[in-house]
């Protein structure tokens, strides 16, 4: 229940194109639901984050589309560059009885941008 | 600025030995986590501690060890126990604030045995 499944697992587009990832979660405890940018050989970096009290968040061509009632959220990344080349991982946080808050992580997004 | 120091970047491990990888930050952040992750997979949690002497096994904890003797470090130890180590090691922090419940993350150790 704890789990957040993120899809697809690899995405190529054109350069201009739009990229959407989409992720599912199950326990509606989660309350804050962040998007992270990894190229290779480095850390996961904190892309956008949004709460559910609010149905999107767009901060310049990332956009957050959040969806409560059927417990889905997707990034959208509009005018796709090479340099968005990188695997984007969706995740969760939320209290659940008898634990510390932390993230739960998707399986992360490949996503590909060709010039 | 303030960030998480990892370090080696890269650490070479003999088969049978156990190895330290260091994990430090300057954020005053409560919390850290350590995570594995293979080729095109995932992020995997190893451990975490939420203060100072104090931490809790994650999903994949056989064959790692951890101390939390200071706030600032975090270092985790992989031992000989860990039969297939080779991975990228990335260690994160957050304050848990409710203003930001994220994550921040060092920028990796990558461990190969050889």
């Amino acid at each position: 229940q704890q789990q957040v499944k993120q899809s697809p697992q690899s995405l190529i587009v054109q350069k201009g194109g739009i990229s959407i990832i989409n992720c599912a979660y199950e326990n509606t405890a989660f309350d804050y639901f962040p998007w992270y940018q990894q190229f290779p050989g480095k850390g996961p970096a904190l892309l956008i984050a949004i709460r559910p009290d609010v149905s999107e968040k767009k901060e310049g061509r990332f956009t957050i589309s959040f969806n409560k009632s059927a417990k889905q959220f997707s990034l959208h990344i509009m005018d796709s560059q090479p340099g968005d080349s990188a695997t984007y991982f969706c995740a969760a946080s939320g209290r659940f009885s008898g634990s510390a808050r932390q993230l739960t992580f998707g399986s992360g997004t490949q996503l590909t941008v060709l010039p | 600025d303030g960030g998480i120091t990892q370090s080696p970047k890269y650490l070479f491990r003999k088969e049978g030995q156990n190895v330290t990888l260091s994990c430090e930050q300057n954020l005053n952040h409560d919390a850290m986590y350590w995570y594995r992750q293979d080729p095109g997979q995932g992020l995997r949690l190893i451990y975490y501690s939420q203060i100072v002497n104090d931490f809790q096994k994650g999903d994949i904890a056989e064959g790692y060890s951890v101390s939390r003797e200071k706030k600032e470090s975090f270092p985790l130890t992989v031992t000989s126990a860990q039969k297939n180590p080779t991975a990228f090691y990335l260690c994160a922090s957050s304050s848990g604030d409710s203003r930001d419940y994220g994550y921040t993350f060092g920028s990796g150790t990558r461990l190969t045995v050889v």
